[in-house]
């Protein structure tokens, strides 16, 4: 398996703007999670699925932010209206329940 | 809400010294994770350690859990320079929650 894949590694949009990021969990993983990662947060835990169904949204920061998962093998976070404080890094990691938790290589995301 | 609190939050030794960095928690969980990351880039995986477990090592690497003081510790022994790096506890919390520490930055100098 090729591992947690996100797209795109990195992002830069302008402040009003759409953005769509991407992962795909590894096959057979039946939790997938989203995290923001800022020097001044840490890394925040956003919301997380279990076998494809949103159990946990607390840690969206704002109605701007929202995450579907379709599919076993893929889920998405768009941020819409972009700002410039959403300039962060974006990690999505998938596991077995109870398992070692496998981190994708994260995206980069700067609002300008 | 639960998040780890990890102590130090820095630390800068020598290459050959043993580094130990500590994580707290506040409610109960089901496992611990550690994990390595090297500045601006991924999160690397060292080693899990469940909540009926109360040490496990993997080479260099010694984990303790202590479920009765909520805490958790990561030696690293003999530390290298390729040790340096940030350091993340993950835990493992009901409903199969994922939340992080707020990590340790070690500095192994060499």
């Amino acid at each position: 398996d090729a591992g947690v894949i996100q797209s795109p590694r990195h992002e830069v949009t302008e402040m009003g703007q759409e953005v769509t990021l991407r992962c795909k969990p590894i096959s057979g993983h039946n939790s997938l999670f989203w995290y923001r990662q800022t020097m001044m947060r840490g890394l925040e835990l956003l919301i997380y699925f279990n076998n494809n169904v949103p159990i946990d949204d607390s840690g969206m920061p704002e109605d701007r932010f929202s995450a579907k998962m379709p599919n076993a093998s893929f889920s998405t976070l768009k941020i819409q209206p972009s700002e410039p404080r959403d300039s962060a890094v974006y990690f999505c990691a998938s596991t077995d329940i109870g398992r070692e938790a496998f981190f994708g290589q994260g995206t980069r995301l700067t609002v300008v | 809400s639960q998040q780890g609190e990890e102590d130090p939050q820095a630390l800068s030794i020598q290459e050959g010294e043993n580094a130990t960095m500590n994580c707290s928690y506040k409610t109960s969980i089901n496992n611990l994770q550690w994990y390595r990351q090297n500045s601006g880039r991924g999160l690397v995986h060292l080693i899990l350690i469940r909540s009926n477990e109360r040490e496990k090592h993997s080479g260099r690497l010694r984990v303790t859990l202590d479920t009765s003081k909520k805490s958790s510790s990561l030696l690293i022994t003999a530390s290298r320079a390729a040790d340096t790096a940030s350091y993340f506890c993950l835990l493992g919390g009901s409903n199969y929650k994922l939340t992080f520490g707020k990590g340790t930055l070690l500095t192994v100098n060499p």
